[in-house]
């Protein structure tokens, strides 16, 4: 079955620290993956996105992402947290035929000043 | 930055009453969509919407819910006879024609059944 696995529900770091959020997947064929931010009392905003291409992929807020075929992993980083990273994070994933993501279960993240 | 709305931001009803959520998509968006988290679990799709006809459904969305675009704006979300276990914050979502893989989600709204 489809799956995508967060496996840290937790993680703090200091801020000007960096920081890597880990993310994999499970799908027959190569998906699309998203990582998307949740603040408090916000909505899921878009950070970044692969399609297909180069593996390395920019989005805003100074993040980037890996895309590991050999690893199935799609990992989120950041070189220099600031204090208002903080927030929830959810990887997804959809795949060609359907627009429906399936999400992990999301990484809560706690900068300390 | 257009922005996806919904509302209310959170409702309580009693359980076996009817709700209704409400979503104002970004405005050229086409494709539409309502997920929910129950508290400490994943975010679910329950249901895609394109050409005024569900495209797609997952399992949890059995004959007690229903989506509605009433109107050139908003999208809708009925639970026709709320219980318990549908207390979650759902949330809805939309995007482009050219494309709907990229989806823009609205804050959510957080439903309480008693």
């Amino acid at each position: 079955a489809q799956s995508v696995t967060q496996p840290d529900i937790h993680i703090t770091v200091s801020e000007g620290a960096s920081l890597e959020l880990r993310c994999n997947y499970s799908y027959g064929a190569t998906p699309y993956l998203f990582w998307y931010v949740q603040s408090p009392g916000q909505g899921l905003q878009l950070l970044l996105k692969y399609f297909s291409g180069d593996t390395l992929v920019q989005g805003i807020k100074g993040f980037e992402a890996e895309f590991k075929r050999s690893q199935s992993s799609f990992n989120l980083r950041k070189p220099s947290v600031h204090w208002s990273d903080a927030a929830e994070y959810f990887c997804a994933a959809s795949t060609s035929g359907t627009y429906k993501y399936i999400f992990g279960t999301g990484t809560r993240l706690k900068v300390l000043a | 930055e257009p922005e996806v709305t919904q509302t209310p931001s959170h409702q309580v009803t009693q359980m076996g009453q009817e709700v209704i959520l409400r979503c104002v998509p970004i405005s050229n968006h086409l494709y539409f969509y309502w997920y929910r988290q129950i508290l400490g679990q994943k975010v679910e799709f329950l249901v895609s919407f394109y050409n005024n006809e569900i495209s797609e459904k997952s399992e949890i969305f059995d004959d007690q819910f229903s989506v509605e675009r009433p109107d050139g704006s908003n999208f809708t979300l009925k639970i026709r006879s709320t219980k318990l276990e549908d207390s979650a914050m759902y949330f809805c979502a939309s995007s482009y024609r050219t494309n709907p893989y990229e989806q823009y989600f609205g804050p959510g709204t957080r439903l309480t059944v008693t």
